[in-house]
């Protein structure tokens, strides 16, 4: 299975600032119809995840454009371009092949 | 609006069985892939499989397989997912999950298994 590995853990940032987060697939994610199928999902607290990005960088619907994603092969990075007080949550990657998998979550809070 | 609402809460005891259901409204239910994931507390997400709710074929993530059985009933557009040879760290929020077009999520159904 691929491994999906998130860094950082934990991501205290001050509002208004940005925030970025890291995730690396142990095998490249480009699948052989030629799509990158890495998604970003948002799980605010006591909330089910709602996901923000699908295949690296488009946003879903309803997603704020401070919200974007980068990346290709096995590298892939989520950005928030100010972060808010309504971004406070843990974010995962995942990636869309079978079968799926999730990288370990990274808990982003205001300072 | 497309919405998916699951089953309540369960407490079941260890090698037990749960069955948990999620009742699909919206939207075409034979038109998309069911998968269902679950979150122990505290911790991180972690895919179990999903069904193909027009043909019920399955994919099963390894650790389940064997544990793991996924149905559906197309009359009320309802998939459910049951585990088998409970263990207390089966113990987890269980959601379902549309993941294809705009993904939509069941509020989750907490299990909890304990002796």
């Amino acid at each position: 299975d691929v491994v999906m590995t998130q860094s950082p853990l934990s991501l205290p940032v001050t509002l208004g600032q940005p925030a970025s987060i890291s995730c690396r697939s142990s095998q490249s994610l480009v699948y052989s119809d030629g799509n990158t199928y890495l998604n970003w999902f948002q799980q605010r607290p006591g909330q089910s995840p709602r996901r923000l990005i699908y295949k690296v960088s488009n946003r879903d619907s309803g997603v704020p454009d401070r919200f974007s994603g980068s990346g290709s092969g096995t590298d892939f990075t989520l950005k928030i371009s100010r972060v808010e007080a309504e971004d406070v949550g843990v974010y995962y990657c995942m990636q869309g092949t079978h079968p799926l998998t999730f990288g370990g979550g990274t808990k982003v809070e205001i300072k | 609006q497309v919405q998916l609402v699951q089953s309540g809460a369960e407490v079941k005891k260890p090698g037990a069985s749960v069955k948990v259901s999620c009742k699909a409204s919206g939207y075409t239910f034979t038109g998309y892939y069911m998968h269902w994931v679950r979150q122990a507390p505290g911790q991180g997400l972690e895919w179990m499989g999903r069904i193909n709710p027009n043909s019920g074929g399955t994919n099963y993530a390894q650790k389940f397989q064997g544990r793991v059985t996924m149905t559906r009933d197309t009359s009320i557009s309802t998939a459910y997912m049951e585990l088998s040879r409970l263990r207390s760290d089966d113990t987890a929020v269980y959601y379902c999950a549309r993941l294809t077009g705009p993904d939509y999520w069941g509020q989750g159904t907490l299990v909890t298994v304990s002796s």
